[in-house]
C-alpha cells in the first residue's frame, strides 16, 4: 500500500495562475479531505468528501474547488492563485465517513504564490 | 462551529521527564478527540485517540484523559525521549469535520 500520495511536493506560482494539487489513496477509503497548514494556525479544513460524487465545504473553502469522480482521487484546484494561498497543503483519508476515526495524511505539498 | 484551544504552544523538557499538553473545546456535541504527531517535513500521524464515553486511555508511554463536563482533554507523555520531539496537535470532531488546535512544539533535550 502506498497510502496517501500527493503531487507535487513543491510548487511556485505567480498570482493569478491556476493549478491542481493531486491526491490519491489506495486504501479504498470513502472519506477524503484537504487541509492547509499555516505557521501558528494549525490545520484548517478546506473541503472534504464522503464518497465519489459528494463534496462539501470546510472552514476555509474560498478560492478552492474540488471534485471526487473516483474513490481513489481527490484533486484540489486553485482557480486564480493569491499570495494568501501560500501554505502547506495536506490531503487525508479515512475509512469512516463520520470523521470519527483515524485520518491518514499524505506528505504534503508546499505551495508558494508570488 | 467547533473551537479547539491548545496550550502550551511550545514545551521543552529534559529526557526522562513527563510532558503534558492541554486542550479545550467549545461544542459539547463533539465526541471524538484524536492526537496527532507531526515530524518535520511530514504529514501528521495519529498517536492516540479517545471517545466521549471513555475518561482515560493509555498506550505505553502515552495517555489521554477527557473531562466532558469541563470540555477539556490532555495528552500525557511519560519518560520522554529525544524522538518524542515533534509538533503535537489535538483535535475534536463535530459531524464530518475534524477541528485542530494550533499545535504544541515539544522539544526533548538529552
Amino acid at each position: 500500500n502506498a497510502g496517501v500520495t500527493q503531487t507535487p511536493k513543491f510548487q511556485v506560482l505567480k498570482t493569478g495562475q491556476s493549478m491542481t494539487l493531486q491526491c490519491a489513496q489506495d486504501m479504498n477509503h470513502e472519506y477524503m479531505s484537504w487541509y492547509r497548514q499555516d505557521p501558528g494556525m494549525g490545520l484548517r479544513l478546506i473541503h472534504y468528501s464522503v464518497g465519489a460524487g459528494i463534496t462539501d465545504q470546510g472552514e476555509v473553502p474560498n478560492g478552492y474547488n474540488v471534485s471526487r469522480s473516483t474513490t481513489e482521487d481527490f484533486p484540489l484546484r486553485l482557480l486564480s492563485a493569491a499570495p494568501s494561498q501560500t501554505s502547506v497543503y495536506f490531503c487525508a483519508s479515512s475509512y469512516s465517513i463520520s470523521g470519527e476515526n483515524e485520518q491518514y495524511f499524505g506528505p504534503g505539498t508546499r505551495l508558494t504564490v508570488t | 462551529g467547533e473551537n479547539v484551544e491548545q496550550h502550551p504552544s511550545t514545551l521543552s523538557v529534559q529526557e526522562g521527564d513527563s510532558a503534558v499538553i492541554k486542550c479545550t473545546y467549545s461544542d459539547s456535541a463533539s465526541n471524538y478527540f484524536p492526537w496527532y504527531k507531526q515530524e518535520l517535513g511530514k504529514g501528521p500521524q495519529l498517536i492516540i485517540d479517545i471517545r466521549s464515553n471513555v475518561g482515560e486511555k493509555k498506550d505505553q508511554r502515552i495517555a489521554v484523559t477527557l473531562n466532558k463536563t469541563a470540555k477539556h482533554f490532555s495528552l500525557h507523555i511519560t519518560e520522554t525521549q529525544p524522538e518524542d520531539s515533534a509538533v503535537y496537535f489535538c483535535a475534536a470532531t463535530l459531524g464530518y469535520a475534524l477541528n485542530f488546535g494550533k499545535g504544541t512544539s515539544l522539544l526533548v533535550t538529552p
